[in-house]
């Protein structure tokens, strides 16, 4: 069974611009979680969709947004870029009622 | 704010030795302690995890501790191997919930 795939695995965009990060989780998993890996903040959670719906938030601002769409796959859109938002941004996925969550490799952003 | 304490930063050791990292938790609502385990260029990948009902959890060379009253479960790798070379995370949540909180993580380079 393939894991969770993260497309791009790198990305550099300028400040002021908009990113769009993609995640298709493992076959059968209907929940998506998104979290953004920093060294000073570590791992800190985004959010999370399950069937369509946005089911938890974390304590991000506004800028971060996500959708999710019929075959489970999930977006992620970060808006006006700031040179913080520069992160490992981590998905995950996993089944319903499940604890387990199955992490992609990531997509590094750099915000210049 | 950082619900989930994780110390020490790095850790050091011999191979063969033991590494223990230990985590605190503030919330008494978690009762899903999972710990992952982090290689350069992968995502986290669960390692082992506990429910409060009990306070010790092995597997393989892996063993949760749990202290309830305390807030705090640890992890102890027996007979560390150069393999082991990673970073670990604690994390929290309530079970059923996705949304885990993470400790800052723990880099442990194990020396041959």
């Amino acid at each position: 069974k393939a894991g969770v795939t993260q497309t791009p695995r790198y990305l550099i965009k300028t400040r002021g611009q908009q990113v769009t990060l993609s995640c298709s989780p493992i076959s059968g998993h209907r929940s998506v979680s998104w979290y953004q890996q920093t060294p000073g903040q570590g791992l800190q959670f985004l959010f999370e969709y399950f069937s369509e719906t946005q089911r938890n938030k974390g304590n991000f601002p506004g800028r971060f947004s996500g959708r999710q769409f019929s075959n489970s796959r999930s977006e992620m859109n970060v808006s006006t870029l700031e040179l913080g938002d520069s992160a490992l941004y981590l998905c995950a996925s996993s089944l319903e009622g499940g604890n387990i969550q199955y992490f992609g490799a990531g997509t590094r952003l750099s915000v210049l | 704010q950082q619900q989930v304490k994780q110390s020490p930063q790095s850790l050091i050791v011999q191979k063969g030795g033991i590494s223990i990292i230990n985590c605190a938790y503030e919330n008494t609502a978690f009762d899903y302690f999972p710990w992952y385990q982090q290689f350069p260029g992968k995502g986290p990948a669960l390692l082992i995890a506990i429910r409060p009902d009990v306070s010790e959890k092995k597997e393989g060379r892996f063993t949760i501790s749990f202290n309830k009253s305390a807030k705090q479960f640890s992890l102890h790798i027996m007979d560390s191997q150069p393999g082991d070379s990673a970073t670990y995370f604690c994390a929290a949540t309530i079970y059923g919930n996705n949304r885990l909180a993470f400790g800052k993580g723990n880099q442990v380079v194990v020396i041959p």
